[in-house]
């Protein structure tokens, strides 16, 4: 079975400065990897996500993630942050064979101050 | 295009009751997953259906049961509520093809009293 750790609950981050959120995932099998993000009282958007080819992906508002076979890791990138960002983040994995059930991390609270 | 709509926001039932969550897929989507979120922690996968039968479930007790409509639409059923139920219920729809990537509604927020 796959699993996610994200390894910092809560980020403190100042607004134009650069955020990195950890996350590391275990699977003895291929697996597809996404970035998740949850505003106050929201259900989750897609930022990235990983199915395959180039291990650095770009998704929206300027996040990136690089993936790193060979630390099993996924972290997510934001060279500058925006008060906007503040948010709970989720790492997520899925094999790649099924497609819809997602194993998910406890996630990341960043908090983006002035 | 129409994203996930879920219905009720919001719900406050007493342990011992049953509840029923209801879910429009985004359109053109054939693959409804449901998820839930406790507070402070991350979704947990219920079960999943496509086609109108259950493609696979998480670790959760029978009492929780789904159903998929020719539609598309679903609904989420939790018989005998425990307050350990009290959670968001998230709902997601993706194409069969879609590579995983899934399409989240707002979520019902059920209290179990």
């Amino acid at each position: 079975a796959q699993s996610v750790t994200q390894l910092d609950s809560q980020v403190p981050v100042f607004e134009e400065a650069p955020v990195e959120l950890r996350c590391n995932y275990s699977s003895s099998v291929s697996v597809y990897l996404f970035w998740y993000v949850q505003y106050p009282n929201q259900g989750l958007q897609l930022l990235l996500k990983y199915l395959s080819g180039s291990t650095l992906v770009k998704g929206i508002n300027g996040f990136e993630a690089e993936f790193n076979k060979s630390q099993t890791s996924f972290h997510l990138r934001k060279p500058s942050v925006h008060i906007s960002d503040t948010a709970e983040y989720f790492c997520a994995v899925s094999l790649t064979d099924s497609w819809g059930k997602l194993q998910f991390g406890a996630g990341t609270q960043v908090v983006v101050t002035p | 295009e129409t994203g996930v709509t879920q219905s009720p926001t919001h719900l406050i039932k007493t342990r011992g009751q049953q509840v029923t969550l209801r879910c429009s897929s985004q359109s053109g989507h054939n693959t409804v997953s449901w998820y839930q979120q406790a507070l402070g922690q991350g979704p947990q996968f219920i079960f999943q259906y496509y086609r109108e039968e259950e493609n696979g479930r998480g670790n959760f007790p029978p009492r929780f049961s789904g159903l998929q409509f020719p539609n598309y639409s679903s609904e989420l059923n939790v018989n005998a509520l425990e307050l350990d139920d009290s959670a968001l219920y998230l709902c997601a729809s993706s194409l069969d093809s879609g590579a995983n990537v899934l399409t989240f509604g707002a979520g019902s927020r059920l209290t179990v009293l």
